[in-house]
């Protein structure tokens, strides 16, 4: 069956530490999408990809780094100089044009201590 | 930049009453998306409307296009235990002109069922 993984389900590392969040999609989607979501703030954009080796900033890409040189991959880099990285991170995917929506992953729950 | 307000914020009901929610914009959108998020999951997509004044029903869930195009409603029959979770309405962004559009988030609302 086609859908998106996100891996790991639960990531903790150490305060400094520069981590990878990964996001696989057998949909042959063209655009995939990274979100942040805390408690009672909805969802956030962080980062989104319309093609293959190219990317847009969202409206909280401070501090995180991503690449696409895959359709199929997406992988989200939450770098030391994000000043608060514990949260619940999900990947999501479309056909170009969002009209019938996205298809998300089940999250990545990521604590940094 | 477009917005989606969403409410209410939160609701906390007996098992087998009926739920109601709604979004509401400033602009107009032509299309709305209603998702479910279990709790540590992602959300999943219930409905989607393309149309003013549409009615779309998947099972207890009903969902209806405003005629201004600025709304949206889901409304949810005879709630169960498993409804629990954080509805979201969802619409493209408009802003942005053909394909390269992404969607535009309402804050959720988060429903508790008591069995």
């Amino acid at each position: 069956d086609g859908g998106i993984t996100q891996s790991p389900k639960y990531l903790f590392r150490k305060e400094g530490q520069n981590v990878t969040l990964s996001c696989e999609q057998n949909l042959n989607h063209d655009a995939m999408y990274w979100y942040r979501q805390d408690p009672g703030q909805g969802l956030r954009l962080i980062y989104y990809s319309q093609i293959v080796n190219d990317f847009q900033k969202g409206d909280i890409a401070e501090g995180y780094s991503v690449s696409r040189e895959k359709k199929e991959s997406f992988p989200l880099t939450v770098t030391s100089a994000q000043k608060n990285p514990t949260a619940f991170y999900l990947c999501a995917s479309s056909i170009t044009g969002v009209t019938y929506g996205y298809t998300f992953g089940s999250g990545t729950r990521l604590t940094v201590v | 930049g477009q917005q989606l307000n969403q409410s209410p914020q939160s609701m906390f009901i007996q098992e087998g009453e009926d739920v109601s929610m709604n979004c509401t914009s400033s602009s107009i959108f032509n299309t709305w998306l209603w998702y479910k998020q279990d709790p540590g999951e992602g959300p999943v997509l219930l409905i989607a409307l393309y149309k003013a004044g549409e009615l779309t029903s998947n099972g207890r869930l009903t969902a209806q296009f405003g005629i201004t195009r600025k709304d949206s409603f889901l409304n949810i029959s005879a709630s169960i235990p498993s409804d629990v979770g954080i509805y979201f309405c969802a619409g493209p962004d408009g802003l942005r002109a053909g394909n390269n559009r992404k969607l535009i988030w309402g804050l959720g609302t988060s429903l508790a069922v008591n069995p």
